[in-house]
């Protein structure tokens, strides 16, 4: 079946620092893909979102590009805040609205 | 214009009761998918309900069951519950035949089985 990998966490970070969080896919043809974002004590929250090859989502200053050479949509984000400081979750579309997600990648950003 | 809905936000209950957790989908949406969200791990799907039928179903055991009413609304029902059941029960709700729609989430329900 489907399934997302991510990078394990977690991931600790200076503000201000380059973000990258990898997500590779395993799938059947080309599925939407997104980044869901879990602050502490809250439910998730889309964060960003492609739905075909090549395409690049972005949102709040993260983004993420669709590569299906690679199968991958890996999250990065120039500059980090504390208040990026979540869980943050890869994830794919399969039929009829349901999704797949990652094992999560804590991400802890230091002042 | 409200988002998704759960309730209860937390609940405490013992090995072998049961449990039911509520959801509105966003205005609009009238397809709602359940996910069930361990510590420390991601959402695995639960089922998913359309047109008032269970659609969709994960690995889950018969103790999970569902229902859909025609607002919409959906509830999760858990029977016999076990100490493994305690996690973060989630509701998703959509569109229907629009593959480019999001997917809303709401705050959970947190479920404690002691």
């Amino acid at each position: 079946g489907n399934s997302v990998t991510q990078m394990e966490g977690p991931v600790t970070l200076s503000e201000e620092a380059f973000l990258t969080i990898n997500c590779t896919y395993t799938a059947t043809g080309y599925p939407s893909l997104f980044w869901y974002v879990q602050y502490p004590g809250e439910g998730l929250q889309l964060l960003l979102k492609a739905t075909k090859a090549d395409d690049k989502g972005s949102n709040k200053g993260f983004e993420a590009t669709y590569r299906k050479e690679t199968t991958s949509f890996h999250l990065e984000k120039g500059s980090v805040q504390v208040s990026d400081s979540a869980v943050y979750f890869c994830a794919l579309r399969e039929y009829g609205n349901k999704l797949v997600f990652g094992a999560g990648t804590i991400l802890r950003v230091k002042s | 214009d409200a988002g998704v809905t759960q309730s209860p936000t937390h609940l405490i209950k013992t090995r072998g009761q049961q449990v039911t957790l509520r959801c509105s989908p966003k205005s609009g949406h009238d397809t709602v998918s359940w996910y069930q969200q361990a510590l420390g791990q991601g959402p695995q799907f639960i089922f998913q309900y359309y047109e008032e039928e269970e659609r969709q179903r994960g690995n889950f055991p018969d103790r999970f069951s569902g229902h859909q009413f025609p607002n919409y609304s959906s509830e999760l029902n858990v029977n016999a519950l076990l100490l493994g059941d305690s996690a973060l029960y989630l509701c998703a709700s959509s569109l229907e035949g629009n593959s480019g729609n999001t997917i809303y989430f709401g705050e959970g329900s947190w479920l404690t089985v002691v």
